[in-house]
């Protein structure tokens, strides 16, 4: 089962920022927060992942609170292309993922 | 870099034929590959985790012997679906461990294989 709790969908206007939640508070210590998405019919594709510091990519950011339990995912200005389903996911990275349904982004002009 | 292909992206063949799909990792070497399917509207399912140079290590419920897995290189991996049923069509995606990865690894995805079987 998956270990992560998210938003089945939201929306966002095109050129503004757009932040999805995920909730993982039975977390590890040894544990990593990665975001993955995935575009209709096309593999998942990596964002991002993060032990408990903030994480900037040329993709995103990534937001752990302090006490590990939840994190956020911003895409800073989000374009149509970025419509897809963002899934948040919690492993060691030596460990199999676990999918769980995701959070269905649409990007709106 | 981290690149993953799959071979074909789309397949159709006539029920009790094997089809093989191929997944390579491009500009990296990866000890350990993943095997996942999803059905329309559903999310991904690990089949099975393939070492290269051991056998694959399959999830509960996924039958080794009629998904064949191979590792045969530390880029290449081979799924073979045999005598494949209707029931077996779907979305067969791959991903492949990059160890190079600062106090953690990365899978990273291949673009998926349609398959449909008549």
């Amino acid at each position: 089962d998956a270990k992560t709790t998210q938003p089945t969908s939201m929306d966002c206007a095109e050129g503004r920022a757009a932040n999805l939640p995920c909730n993982h508070s039975t977390i590890s210590g040894n544990e990593y927060v990665y975001w993955y998405r995935q575009i209709h019919s096309q593999g998942p594709q990596y964002i991002i992942h993060g032990l408990k510091n903030n994480e900037t990519n040329e993709m995103a950011s990534l937001i752990i609170t302090e006490d590990r339990k939840s994190s956020t995912l911003i895409l800073p200005h989000a374009t149509l292309r970025d419509t897809a389903v963002y899934y948040c996911i919690v492993s060691t990275g030596f460990q199999k993922l676990v999918f769980g349904t995701g959070t269905r982004l649409l990007v709106s002009p | 870099g981290a690149v993953v292909s799959q071979h074909p992206s789309r397949v159709i063949c006539k029920s009790g034929t094997s089809v093989k799909i191929e997944c390579r990792s491009l500009d990296f070497q990866a000890t350990t590959m993943f095997w996942y399917r999803q059905f329309p509207k559903q999310s991904l399912m690990l089949m099975a985790t393939s070492n290269e140079g051991s056998k694959a290590t399959y999830e509960q419920g996924v039958e080794k012997d009629k998904f064949l897995i191979n590792h045969a290189s530390l880029t290449l991996s081979t799924l073979t679906v045999t005598s494949a049923h209707p029931e077996d069509s779907s979305f067969y995606i791959c991903s492949a461990r990059d160890l190079r990865g600062k106090g953690s690894d990365t899978q990273y995805f291949g673009p998926g294989t349609r398959l449909t079987v008549l």
